[in-house]
């Protein structure tokens, strides 16, 4: 049980476009689900905290403006990453709690690249 | 601000060897603590998690311990397989909201 999908796996941008990706929950619901980045060699860093129905919480130094969250639904919460950048190239992950449990479990991760 | 270490970086051992992944953490009041395996390019697959009121917990091969007075918790992996190669990451969890702050990770390698 517990399962996030993530979508896309991968993408491949041009600079200045801009991707979403979409985070899902498939057989729970999520009020909260979090997005963490990992660039190369590195280990997660959370971004921001999705929370449904009201803004996302962004940590220090994560621009809101550009790295757009949505989250609509219970099992839905979408990164939309505007005028991406090559910098901004990353593996981007979520998260999300089943309600009453504290495991975390993740999606697939998406690899986005920006050319 | 919590901060995760995990050392070694890398690690390699010969196949059935016991594997000792280290994990510290600066701030001790954590909601819970859990690691994680990651193969390369893919996300992560939760493999213990340890609430904060817990000493341990085993999964078979796997047991972590949790010692929040001295900030640290330790994967012990049993008898060692080529398939266990991967990176471990411990996490440990903020409050109920459950943000997890990362350690750098640990790259193990278990050579045949």
């Amino acid at each position: 049980g517990a399962v996030v999908s993530q979508h896309p796996s991968w993408v491949i941008c041009k600079s200045g476009t801009s991707v979403k990706i979409e985070c899902r929950s498939l057989d729970f619901q999520a009020t909260t689900m979090f997005w963490y980045r990992q660039f190369p060699k590195q280990s997660l860093m959370l971004m921001a905290t999705s929370n449904e129905g009201s803004k996302a919480t962004y940590e220090q130094g994560v621009e809101k403006d550009k790295f757009l969250i949505n989250h609509a639904s219970l099992t839905l919460s979408t990164l939309t990453v505007t005028s991406a950048h090559p910098e901004d190239s990353s593996f981007y992950i979520c998260s999300a709690n089943d309600r009453g449990r504290t495991e975390a479990f993740f999606g697939q991760g998406t690899r986005l690249t920006v050319v | 601000k919590q901060e995760v270490t995990q050392i070694p970086a890398a690690l390699s051992v010969p196949e059935g060897e016991n594997l000792v992944l280290n994990c510290s953490f600066t701030d001790s009041a954590i909601y819970n603590l859990q690691w994680f395996r990651q193969d390369p390019g893919k996300g992560l697959t939760s493999l213990l998690l340890i609430q904060s009121s817990q000493r341990e917990q085993t999964s078979g091969r796997l047991n972590a311990s949790l010692d929040k007075s001295s900030g640290r918790s330790t994967l012990y992996i049993a008898a060692s397989q080529p398939g266990d190669s991967a990176t471990y990451l411990c996490a440990a969890g903020r409050a109920a909201g459950n943000k997890l702050t990362f350690g750098g990770g640990t790259r193990v390698l278990v050579k045949p």
